[in-house]
């Protein structure tokens, strides 16, 4: 079985372009997160999709983050503009179901690794 | 919401010793506990997870315990090897509900052969 895809691995950047990850989960997994890992910190949830509807955005700063999910499938995250402080990992996960139907294991992907100069 | 305390930061163990992780967590409807471990450079890996009705499970050298009413529970690897090596996670959640994965800060384990 195919893990999660993420592109692209790394990416450096200056403060105030843009930027953008994609993200493909396993074959039927309806439920996709975004997290961001800062250096040393455990993974923080910035949204989470159900199929292509949001379920929880309250941790994206939506002034410069967006991300969506068109058909369901592949998802693509935003920062505009960049900060230097948005320096991190940015890792997708995907869940067969989300934990609000009893949902558990999520399967994380290789990450990108964003470095803001 | 909820709130997980990870400790120690750093376990340094010689190759065949036990490890033992510790984290608390702050919200008592919380039933879903996973461990992930997490090598360099890679995603992060579910090792084990326990839900809240459950006080241990076991797979082979790992194992988690639950005190729900300490609102702590913990990773034990037992015949530590250095491929052990990684940073380890836990997380908590509440099934069920739309409440997500909430991580610890991490612990980097460094198994010395």
């Amino acid at each position: 079985e195919a893990g999660v895809a993420q592109s692209p691995r790394y990416k450096i950047i200056e403060k105030r372009q843009s930027v953008a990850f994609w993200c493909n989960p396993i074959s039927g997994h309806a439920t996709l997160y975004w997290y961001q890992q800062i250096l040393g910190q455990g993974p923080k949830l910035l949204i989470q999709f159900q199929n292509n509807g949001v379920v929880d955005d309250s941790q994206l700063p939506k002034d410069r983050f967006s991300a969506e999910r068109l058909k369901g499938v592949d998802s693509t995250l935003k920062i505009q503009p960049a900060k230097l402080e948005d320096s991190a990992v940015y890792l997708c996960a995907s869940s067969l179901v989300g934990m609000g139907r009893g949902g558990k294991t999520q399967y994380f992907g290789p990450g990108t690794r964003l470095l803001v100069l | 919401g909820e709130n997980v305390e990870q400790h120690p930061s750093t376990l340094s163990v010689q190759e065949g010793d036990s490890a033992v992780i510790k984290c608390t967590y702050s919200d008592s409807a919380s039933n879903y506990f996973p461990w992930y471990k997490q090598e360099l450079g890679k995603r992060p890996q579910l090792i084990i997870d326990i839900r809240s009705n459950v006080g241990e499970k076991k797979d082979q050298r790992i194992a988690v315990t639950l005190n729900k009413t300490a609102k702590h529970f913990s990773l034990h690897i037992t015949e530590t090897q250095p491929e052990d090596s990684a940073v380890y996670f836990c997380a908590a959640s509440i099934l069920g509900s739309q409440g997500n994965l909430i991580f610890g800060k991490g612990t980097k384990l460094s198994v010395k052969p």
